[in-house]
């Protein structure tokens, strides 16, 4: 059975402050994923990883920064929280060559 | 880059009728479509997918149809259930490597009892 988890439900930060968000998955998957999810606008993709070192933006990668140092865990980074980055962070990993993504259950983000 | 198109956006039924979610996709490159079922307050979990050397695809009574040519799919449930309440996400790769998925803005389904 996969799992994903990740380090917190909720969080509320100021603005201004770095924020870390932590994903680990237990199925040695190679790919790992970040996403926001915001009402109306589905899952965004703000960046993935394919292997430990590497990673690649996806859609909204400004204002983030991830890092992957070990095959299981890939960290988001806000390097300076706006308001404007309060949503819910969706993490997800997958087997190199497969489709099926697994998802954490989420970490909501408020920055006042 | 990709962009996926879905709709609607909502969709009320009564149970036991049947639902029809659409999506079209831009790049033609595309090749393998996923559908996610996100109920309240829990995670995605793909329900059904598709890839582009087939037309059709069934489990249970979930069905993924697919037209490459007009770049759009569609995910048909039948004899719905209170239980088939959900958000519905639809996908889009070009299933190269990492598999990185495109995803439609979502349709909020409600079966009425």
């Amino acid at each position: 059975d996969v799992k994903v988890t990740q380090s917190s439900r909720y969080l509320v930060k100021r603005t201004g402050e770095k924020v870390f968000l932590e994903c680990v998955q237990d199925m040695d998957h190679e790919n790992m994923f970040w996403y926001r999810q915001d009402p109306g606008l589905g899952l965004r993709l703000i960046y993935f990883s394919y292997d430990v070192k590497m990673k690649e933006k996806g859609d909204i990668p400004e204002g983030y920064s991830v890092s992957r140092e070990k095959k299981e865990r890939f960290s988001l980074i806000l390097e300076s929280a706006s308001t404007n980055q309060t949503s819910m962070y969706l993490c997800a990993s997958s087997r190199q060559g497969a489709g099926e993504q697994y998802f954490g259950p989420g970490t909501r983000l408020t920055v006042t | 880059g990709e962009n996926v198109e879905q709709h609607p956006s909502t969709l009320s039924v009564q149970e036991g009728d049947s639902a029809v979610i659409k999506c079209t996709y831009s790049d033609s490159a595309s090749n393998y479509f996923p559908w996610y079922k996100q109920e309240l307050g829990k995670r995605p979990q793909l329900i059904i997918d598709i890839r582009s050397n087939v037309g059709e695809k069934k489990d249970q009574r979930i069905a993924v149809t697919l037209n490459k040519t007009a770049k759009h799919f569609s995910l048909h449930i039948t004899e719905t259930q209170p239980e088939d309440s959900a958000v519905y996400f639809c996908a889009a790769s070009k299933g190269a490597g990492s598999y990185q998925l495109t995803f439609g803005k979502g349709t909020k389904l409600s079966v009425i009892p």
